[in-house]
């Protein structure tokens, strides 16, 4: 079983609110990827975080941003929800930037709905 | 960027047939190929991958192949069992980056 953990599992938000979402890292990983994946379709990269720094953004507004801290966990803000923002976020924690070969590994996800 | 698509979409078949998926991807520099099972309401979790320096690689009643040349990669899976009935991605890495995912194919097996 994964180590991989992310909070909240549920969360409902109403648009223009904003969110924050939780992911620690498996023990070892120093990498921390974010993906959307809208109901039926495959998980979109938002973007990356090695070592804290952001490594790597995928097509999505400004108004997606993160946060690594020291311990590699992360944090994924979204602003001004929007109601097409309602899907299952997923965090993978990997080691190096993905550099070390191993495949990231997948938390569970937190899926938001907003109305 | 990456551009990976997927076909079918959706896949039915008997109970003990074989499966196959395939995909294509764009970037030549991709060198990393995994593929996710996804059940309902969870997490896509890793069943095989394979490197752009091997041409196939097999892990019991599954397998994955892979063409450089041609920019595309198959899934296998033979006696297929309901239990295998699930959404299947695969996904292509250039480099240390993020996963390009395809968008899926539902698998259905039939008893």
């Amino acid at each position: 079983e994964t180590g991989v953990t992310q909070s909240p599992t549920h969360l409902i938000k109403t648009r223009g609110q904003q969110v924050t979402l939780r992911c620690s890292s498996q023990s070892g990983h120093n990498t921390v990827s974010w993906y959307q994946q809208a109901l039926g379709q495959g998980p979109q990269f938002i973007f990356q975080y090695y070592r804290e720094e952001e490594n790597g953004r995928g097509n999505f507004p400004p108004r997606f941003s993160g946060l690594q801290f020291p311990n590699y966990s992360s944090e994924l803000n979204v602003n001004a929800l929007e109601l097409d923002d309602s899907a299952l976020y997923l965090c993978a924690s990997s080691s190096n930037a993905g550099t070390s070969g191993g495949p990231p590994d997948f938390g569970p996800g937190t899926r938001l709905l907003v109305l | 960027g990456e551009n990976v698509e997927q076909h079918p979409s959706t896949l039915s078949v008997q109970e003990g047939d074989s499966a196959v998926i395939k995909c294509t991807y764009s970037d030549s520099a991709s060198n990393y190929f995994p593929w996710y099972k996804q059940e309902l309401g969870k997490r896509p979790q890793l069943i095989i991958d394979i490197r752009s320096n091997v041409g196939e690689k097999k892990d019991q009643r599954i397998a994955v192949t892979l063409n450089k040349t041609a920019k595309h990669f198959s899934l296998h899976i033979t006696e297929t069992q309901p239990e295998d009935s699930a959404v299947y991605f695969c996904a292509a890495r250039a480099g240390a980056n993020n996963l390009f995912f395809g968008t899926g194919t539902r698998l259905t097996v039939i008893p």
